[in-house]
């Protein structure tokens, strides 16, 4: 099955820092991985996925084969960005990972 | 809006009552999860459905049970309820099943107090 994990619960930048959300995965075989985004207990919604290689938001996400790592990075933090991350496995694993509670500080 | 809807958005009930949790997925999905969210445990997939069938099932309690029906739109039903079942309960739809990166779009959520 396909997993991942994140290592950080919660993440504080300062606004205008770069800021790097880690996720790791453990699996054989082409990964597909997603990031998601939940703004103060709103509905879950898909951020970015790495087969499309885009960068939303200013975030982008680089698949690293080689560390099973598909960290989710921005440059610059804006306050806006204070969210709940989540990194997740393709649709048809349902294993999210436990999420990264990340604040901007002004 | 993700096009999935649930349905109450808010409710509040005594321990040892039951509940139903209603989702209509997005158009043309046929994937419909469901999953449990709490602040002390994060998102806990518990259980998916395709086309009306249970496909898979995570940490979903013998008290707790689903369905899809005909017309895709599913509900969660929860029973005996306990204190530690107040969370906020998501729906998901996606296009395919496994095998397939298919995003999640996800619902609104319900949020459910046990009192």
């Amino acid at each position: 099955a396909q997993r991942v994990t994140q290592p950080e619960k919660l993440l504080s930048v300062f606004k205008g820092a770069p800021v790097e959300l880690k996720c790791n995965y453990s699996y054989s075989g082409s990964p597909e991985l997603f990031w998601y985004v939940q703004y103060s207990r709103q509905r879950l919604q898909l951020l970015l996925r790495h087969i499309s290689r885009e960068s939303i938001k200013g975030f982008t996400a680089d698949l690293n084969k080689g560390e099973t790592s598909f960290h989710l990075k921005k440059p610059f933090a804006q306050e806006e960005d204070s969210a709940m991350y989540y990194c997740a496995p393709p649709g048809n694993q349902f294993y999210f990972g436990t999420g990264t509670s990340l604040t901007v500080i002004p | 809006d993700s096009g999935v809807t649930q349905t109450p958005k808010h409710l509040i009930t005594a321990t040892g009552q039951r509940v139903t949790l209603r989702c209509s997925p997005r158009s043309g999905d046929l994937s419909v999860y469901w999953y449990q969210q709490s602040l002390d445990q994060g998102l806990q997939f518990l259980i998916q459905y395709y086309n009306g069938e249970e496909r898979a099932k995570g940490n979903i309690l013998e008290r707790f049970s689903a369905q899809q029906f005909p017309d895709l739109h599913s509900e969660l039903n929860l029973s005996s309820l306990e204190l530690g079942d107040s969370a906020l309960y998501f729906c998901a739809s996606s296009v395919g099943l496994a095998g397939a990166p298919y995003e999640q779009y996800f619902g609104p959520g319900t949020r459910l107090t046990v009192t």
